[in-house]
C-alpha cells in the first residue's frame, strides 16, 4: 500500500458542484500539504497544515478550503468548482524534521466542465 | 518567500554527465536546498539536499556555491529514465513554522538516445 494515498484518482464535475479530495498517509507525519499542477506552471502552493489545529494558506487558497480531520488525513474541498481549477492535485506529507523531504501522492485529475 | 531560479528546459546525451543549475540569490542562512524530480505522469520525488557542504547519494550529487547563492545538481551518467522535471527548492528551518514550501516550474531534462 502506498505510504500516500489520494482519493479519487480523476473526477469529473459541473461547475457549480461542491467536491472533496482526501489525503491520507500512514507515515506518521505532522505536516501535510496541498498541491495543484496546471500543464507548464509546476505545482502551487494552496493549503498546508502542521498539526490538526494547524493549518495555512499557501499561495492560491482562494477557491478552496481544507480540513485536517485527524494526524493522517487532510482533505481538500472546493465549494463551488469552476473550470478553471482543473488541475492536476497533489497531496504531500513530511515529517517536522525536515530532512527526510516530502512524500507525495500519486495526484488526483480533476476535471470541471 | 525565498525564490529559486531554474531553466525551462534542457538536453543532454544519454550515458553523459548532466548538470542542472539553480540560482537562490536571496537564499538566507538557515534555508536548505532541495531538489525533486518528477517522472512523467506520477507525483514528485525527493532526490537530495544540503546547506553548505556538497552531497552525495545514490541517485545524484548537490554542488552548494561557497556563497549559497546557486547549487547544481549533478546525474553523473543519464539514463533515459532520468528524463524528468527537476525542481529545486528552499525550504526554511528558522523557526518550527517556517516550512511554506514553494515550488516553480522546474528544468525539463530530455536525454536523448
Amino acid at each position: 500500500d502506498a505510504d500516500v494515498t489520494q482519493t479519487p484518482r480523476n473526477r469529473i464535475t459541473k461547475t457549480g458542484k461542491r467536491i472533496m479530495l482526501e489525503c491520507s498517509q500512514t507515515k506518521g507525519h505532522d505536516r501535510m500539504y496541498w498541491y495543484r499542477q496546471d500543464p507548464g506552471l509546476g505545482l502551487r502552493l494552496i493549503y498546508y497544515s502542521f498539526d490538526v489545529k494547524d493549518i495555512n494558506k499557501g499561495e492560491i487558497s482562494d477557491g478552496y478550503s481544507v480540513s485536517r480531520q485527524a494526524q493522517a488525513k487532510f482533505s481538500l474541498s472546493l465549494e463551488s468548482a469552476i473550470p478553471n481549477q482543473t488541475a492536476l492535485y497533489f497531496c504531500a506529507t513530511s515529517d517536522r524534521t525536515r530532512l527526510r523531504g516530502l512524500f507525495f501522492g500519486s495526484g488526483t485529475q480533476l476535471s470541471v466542465l | 518567500d525565498a525564490k529559486t531560479t531554474q531553466p525551462n528546459s534542457m538536453e543532454s546525451n544519454e550515458e553523459e554527465p548532466v548538470h542542472l543549475p539553480c540560482n537562490h540569490s536571496t537564499i538566507s542562512g538557515t534555508d536548505y536546498i532541495h531538489w525533486y524530480r518528477q517522472l512523467p505522469s506520477q507525483g514528485p520525488e525527493y532526490v537530495i539536499h544540503g546547506l553548505t557542504s556538497n552531497v552525495n547519494n545514490r541517485m545524484a550529487s548537490l554542488a552548494i556555491a561557497e556563497d549559497r547563492k546557486s547549487s547544481t545538481l549533478i546525474l553523473h551518467r543519464a539514463t533515459l529514465r532520468d528524463a524528468a522535471v527537476y525542481y529545486c527548492i528552499l525550504r526554511g528551518h528558522r523557526s518550527y513554522r517556517d516550512d511554506k514550501i514553494i515550488f516553480g516550474k522546474g528544468t525539463r531534462l530530455h536525454i536523448l538516445p
